[in-house]
């Protein structure tokens, strides 16, 4: 079975801390993806990561940045922690086979900044 | 921006009646996929439809798509109470740098035994 593990189920910090969100998977995927949730939002993409080294911005990467060091590991960072980045953070992986590749999901990170 | 559209965002059946969540979209795509999510976990894939598929079945989820209506609908038959979730709908478009997913805000269902 596909794994993708983050490294925290909840975390609360304060406004202004640097924050680390970690992401790994365990079935060599290419394509890695951060993803916010929001009542009434769905999911909107933050960044996404096709290789190593390797990243394209989402629809609201505005306040983020990415670190795609190794293969299975994909970071999300939050340089400066604002009140409203409080959210359900979630991290996918799939593979680039054709057309047809579903996403996998970890458990997802809940991100209070006070 | 998103593209997948759920609709009705919440809906309350009993147990053993079926369920319908209908999702609409703007442009082409590859495919369109169902996932669902429990209450604060991640998401779980159920189904992938592709573009040149009208109809798909897996267990008790029938999957039909609308291409020239740029729509989709999920159909949960003899729903129990564990179907309680959150279904989202996703569209998978050709991207420059590989696909990538575009999804909705997710319609809310709630099974009472």
């Amino acid at each position: 079975d596909v794994k993708v593990t983050q490294s925290s189920r909840y975390l609360v910090k304060r406004t202004g801390e640097k924050v680390f969100l970690e992401c790994v998977q365990d079935m060599d995927h290419e394509n890695m993806f951060w993803y916010r949730q929001d009542p009434g939002l769905g999911l909107r993409l933050i960044y996404f990561s096709y290789d190593v080294k390797m990243k394209e911005k989402g629809d609201i990467p505005e306040g983020y940045s990415v670190s795609r060091e190794k293969k299975e590991r994909f970071s999300l960072i939050l340089e400066s922690a604002s009140t409203n980045q409080t959210s359900m953070y979630l991290c996918a992986s799939r593979w680039t086979s054709g057309r047809m590749a579903t996403q996998y999901f970890g458990p997802g990170t809940r991100l209070t900044v006070l | 921006s998103q593209q997948g559209e759920e609709d009705p965002q919440a809906l309350s059946i009993q147990e053993g009646e079926n369920a319908t969540m209908n999702c609409s979209y703007k442009t082409s795509i590859n495919n369109l996929q169902w996932y669902r999510q429990n209450s604060g976990r991640g998401l779980v894939h159920l189904i992938l439809i592709r573009s040149n598929e009208r109809e798909k079945h897996s267990g008790r989820l029938r999957v039909t798509l609308d291409t020239s209506k740029k729509s989709s609908s999920l159909l949960i038959t003899a729903s129990r109470a564990a179907d309680t979730a959150s279904y989202f709908c996703a569209t998978d478009a050709t991207q420059e740098y590989g696909n990538k997913l575009v999804f909705g805000a997710g319609t809310i269902l709630r099974v009472k035994s």
